[in-house]
């Protein structure tokens, strides 16, 4: 059974650091993988979607990487920013076509 | 725009009520999920939908109904069976096929009175 787990639980940082999320998932055999943010009783949002054939993409200061064969994605953020403060989702969508959620990372950014 | 429209925002359930979460979509996806978030828990799938008329039970479909008459709508039924029902509820879409990602809505916080 595919399993995500998402460290650290929480982070917090002062503003202007990079920082990395880590996601680690127990099967590799995955279609995708997602980032998402989600906001204090918010749903989520997209952020970044790696296919399973792709090493990274993309999105202003966002950059997330994809290793299936280790089963790891990190999420790297450069020049934090208090309003990047959310829990910070990881899933992969398996080949049941189901999609399996870590429990997320709470990050606060510290003014 | 497109988008996942879930309804209400909040709502409120006395004990033995039947409660309906409306969820739905135009972005003409095939597959809608419902999922429920409590804290310290993550996400837990209740149902999904591939096709309509047709739906699959999740990890914790006790206590909850669903049904799919419509590509664009995916209704859950929150019954007096389900015992703990305060939760924060979410529904999500997407295409069938394995390049496409999920989109979800803004959720529906339910709270037993």
């Amino acid at each position: 059974k595919q399993e995500v787990t998402q460290i650290p639980a929480a982070l917090s940082v002062p503003e202007g650091e990079n920082l990395v999320l880590n996601c680690s998932f127990t099967d590799s055999a995955i279609y995708n993988l997602q980032w998402f943010r989600q906001d204090p009783g918010k749903g989520l949002t997209s952020l970044l979607l790696i296919q399973s054939s792709q090493r990274e993409q993309t999105s202003g200061r966002l950059n997330a990487s994809l290793d299936k064969s280790s089963g790891r994605s990190t999420l790297y953020i450069a020049a934090s920013q208090p309003g990047d403060s959310a829990t910070y989702l990881c899933a992969v969508r398996d080949r049941d076509d189901k999609i399996i959620f870590g429990k997320g990372t709470r990050l606060h950014i510290l003014p | 725009d497109g988008g996942i429209t879930q309804s209400p925002k909040y709502l409120f359930r006395k004990e033995g009520q039947n409660v309906t979460l409306s969820c739905e979509q135009n972005l003409n996806h095939d597959a809608m999920y419902w999922y429920r978030q409590d804290p310290g828990q993550g996400l837990r799938l209740i149902y999904y939908s591939q096709i309509v008329n047709d739906f699959q039970k999740g990890d914790i479909a006790e206590g909850y109904s669903v049904s799919r008459e419509k590509k664009e709508s995916f209704p859950l039924t929150v019954t007096s069976a389900q015992k703990n029902p305060t939760a924060f509820y979410l529904c999500a879409s997407t295409l069938i096929g394995r390049n496409y990602g999920y989109t979800f809505g803004s959720g529906t916080r339910l709270t037993v009175v």
